[in-house]
């Protein structure tokens, strides 16, 4: 168990660009979230995967956003023609649907877009 | 709308002095969770509450749940240093799976 990994760790892209970040849960979890982080504020909900469904995606998260978790095992988030306010630090989490939900986090993806 | 609010939002204190923090939520959960994250870095669990009057240690903190008040606490003892992080709170409302994490409190102890 070598914890939840996130691929990159910074990227910087120009406004219109494209670009998608990866994680790689817990190998036994199957509860797989994604959130967003800007500076000074908690994380906030983007959406989450059990297995391979994608149960829930916030109303906050324009067309622009997708995100695909293949197989159930990692997880993709794709953001098209970004924007600045776009920038921010991507937090993929995991847990067990089983016991008390805890939330592993991996490293995160800073994103700045110029 | 619902609403997870920390109070103080900046904490400094001095080092071995005790201080708690409080954190407010809007909407019935039975699951309340307690992180830390260090500047630049990503979340560490502290605390899983996951029942009314849940009380948990570790080391200088403390957390406890109150889901009739939809209260939680977390309480520093002593504090030293290396406490020095923000420390969020995250409610799982019932049914949702969907974690609403709460505004965070800046903690500085002060040597």
């Amino acid at each position: 168990d070598t914890g939840v990994s996130q691929d990159p760790r910074h990227k910087i892209t120009k406004r219109g660009q494209n670009v998608t970040f990866r994680c790689d849960p817990i190998s036994e979890h199957n509860r797989l979230y994604w959130y967003r982080q800007t500076l000074g504020q908690g994380p906030e909900f983007l959406t989450y995967f059990q297995n391979e469904a994608q149960l829930e995606k916030s109303r906050l998260l324009s067309d622009r956003f997708s995100a695909e978790r293949p197989k159930g095992s990692f997880s993709t988030l794709e953001i098209q023609r970004t924007e600045q306010g776009d920038s921010a630090m991507y937090l993929c989490a995991s847990t067990l649907v089983t016991g008390g939900y805890e939330q592993y986090f991996g490293p995160g993806t800073r994103l700045t877009v110029t | 709308e619902l609403k997870v609010e920390q109070n103080p939002l900046f904490l400094s204190m001095q080092e071995g002095k005790n201080y708690t923090i409080y954190c407010n939520y809007s909407t019935t959960s039975d699951r309340l969770y307690w992180y830390r994250q260090d500047p630049g870095k990503s979340l560490e669990s502290l605390f899983v509450l996951l029942s009314n009057g849940a009380v948990k240690q570790e080391g200088r903190l403390m957390a406890s749940l109150d889901t009739k008040a939809r209260l939680s606490t977390l309480h520093i003892t002593a504090a030293v240093h290396d406490l020095s992080a923000t420390y969020f709170c995250a409610v799982d409302p019932s049914g949702t799976y969907k974690y609403i994490f709460g505004t965070g409190t800046r903690l500085k102890v002060l040597a």
